[in-house]
């Protein structure tokens, strides 16, 4: 069964300081895999997409990671701020041309000043 | 960046009544569009898939005679809560693809801002 897990389920952190995202994920076979920032209320917005071929790719202060072969990817957000307050979630495209996605239940995360 | 709209943002009903959700694609032609529900604290469910001009395909435990989708054009497509009840109330999501290569793994989702219901 597809699926995707993410932790910590919620974190809070001090305005400023750095904190990572963890996905796992059991997708396969695997066409790519997207962070995306939800803020409270609103649509889901995309922080990047990496293909199982990439290992890294960064959109400002956030940095995202993948390993393909453990199946692990990461979301590494740097010199927080109080704007990043926001559920992150993880979501693996299975196939290419097939393009239900498989969604992470999200970690919430609070930046606090 | 290609831009997803959706109308109303917000709404409120009575119990029996319908509500019609509408999803437009800004700035891109959209052959599929998407429509997904989220509880509070809990990540989106897709409901149905809507290709332009065909019927949707609705996901198993989704009644499509309660919550009808019309996909009319590339740029717009409706999802209407058919007698809406309270547990109906959620935030409902579409989202819009645009379909590069058939196989690239660059096919993207955008999605639209959502529309809270709350039916009375």
């Amino acid at each position: 069964k597809n699926q995707v897990e993410q932790s910590p389920q919620s974190l809070i952190i001090l305005e400023g300081k750095n904190c990572t995202l963890q996905c796992n994920y059991t997708v396969s076979p695997f066409s790519n895999l997207r962070w995306y920032k939800q803020d409270t209320g609103r649509g889901p917005v995309s922080l990047t997409i990496m293909t199982f071929s990439e290992n890294t790719k960064s959109n400002g202060r956030y940095t995202a990671t993948l390993d393909a072969d453990t199946k692990q990817s990461s979301l590494h957000i740097t010199a927080s701020q109080l704007s990043d307050s926001a559920s992150y979630i993880c979501v693996v495209h299975p196939h290419p041309g097939f393009q239900k996605l498989v969604f992470g239940t999200g970690t919430r995360l609070l930046v606090s000043p | 960046g290609a831009v997803v709209s959706q109308h109303p943002s917000w709404v409120i009903c009575k119990s029996g009544t319908s509500v019609k959700i509408e999803c437009r694609s800004l700035d891109f032609q959209a052959t599929t569009m998407f429509w997904y529900r989220q509880f509070p604290k809990q990540s989106l469910m897709l409901m149905a898939t809507s290709n332009e001009g065909s019927k949707a395909t609705y996901e198993q435990g989704v009644e499509k005679d309660k919550f009808l989708i019309n996909h009319a054009s590339l740029t717009l497509s409706t999802l209407t809560v058919t007698s809406a009840h309270p547990e109906d109330s959620s935030f409902y999501i579409c989202s819009a693809s645009i379909s590069l290569l058939r196989d690239s793994p660059y096919n993207e989702q955008f999605f639209g801002p959502g529309t809270r219901l709350t039916v009375l």
